[in-house]
């Protein structure tokens, strides 16, 4: 019963460099989305998506891209990595989409820094 | 918008002490509230979630009361356990899901 897996754990990258943070759910969830976390700040909401082929922003989307191209699937690009992007990022799911009692279930995290 | 206010933390609390954590909350409609917890270096968890007002969520010892009136709530237990040390997160579900910024509780032998 593996729900939300997410890769790799940890990541460190230069400033520039570009990578894909992975998240797959087992759930047959309509629903995905990334969170960054920052200490003091909770959680912010990068991207979503309300099934595949759909996506949208979130509250900081800024320097991140998303795509769904499967239900299960839902990976999140950095294009050029900053210092700012430094953070803890949370890949969650739930059954059904927006404004309903459906909890999230969370990923473990990726913590990723660039330098 | 919609938002959640959360108890700034940290919390030390002694073993077997009543805890309690304060969550309110501004939305317009009918959210569902909800408490997850966070252990090092884990993901966030659901703890309990209430639908609709006077609802009581409750799990592992821990409650909490949907309050219509008041916009709050509250996460209570009455006799901390040093493994729920953690960090709790009260959220709701809106057009989106919104989340306070966590409360860091250590609870001491």
């Amino acid at each position: 019963n593996a729900g939300v897996t997410q890769t790799p754990k940890f990541q460190v990258l230069k400033t520039g460099q570009s990578m894909t943070l992975q998240c797959a759910q087992d759930m047959n969830h309509e629903y995905m989305s990334w969170y960054r976390q920052d200490p003091g700040m909770g959680l912010r909401l990068i991207h979503y998506s309300v099934g595949a082929g759909i996506t949208d922003q979130g509250e900081v989307p800024n320097g991140y891209n998303v795509s769904r191209s499967t239900t299960e699937d839902f990976p999140l690009r950095l294009l050029s990595a900053a210092p700012s992007q430094t953070s803890v990022y949370f890949c969650a799911s739930s059954k059904v989409g927006q404004g309903v009692d459906s909890p999230l279930h969370f990923g473990n995290g990726t913590r990723l820094t660039v330098t | 918008g919609d938002s959640v206010t959360q108890m700034e933390g940290p919390v030390t609390l002694s073993e077997e002490a009543f805890l309690t954590i304060n969550c309110t909350y501004t939305a317009t409609g009918y959210p569902s509230l909800f408490w997850y917890v966070q252990y090092p270096g884990e993901g966030l968890q659901l703890l309990l979630k209430a639908t609709k007002a006077d609802d009581k969520g409750s799990n592992k010892g821990f409650e909490a009361t949907y309050r219509k009136e008041t916009t709050s709530f509250h996460l209570e237990k009455g006799s901390v356990q040093v493994s729920d040390s953690a960090v709790y997160f009260c959220a709701l579900s809106g057009n989106q899901f919104y989340f306070g910024t966590g409360t860091s509780l250590t609870v001491i032998p």
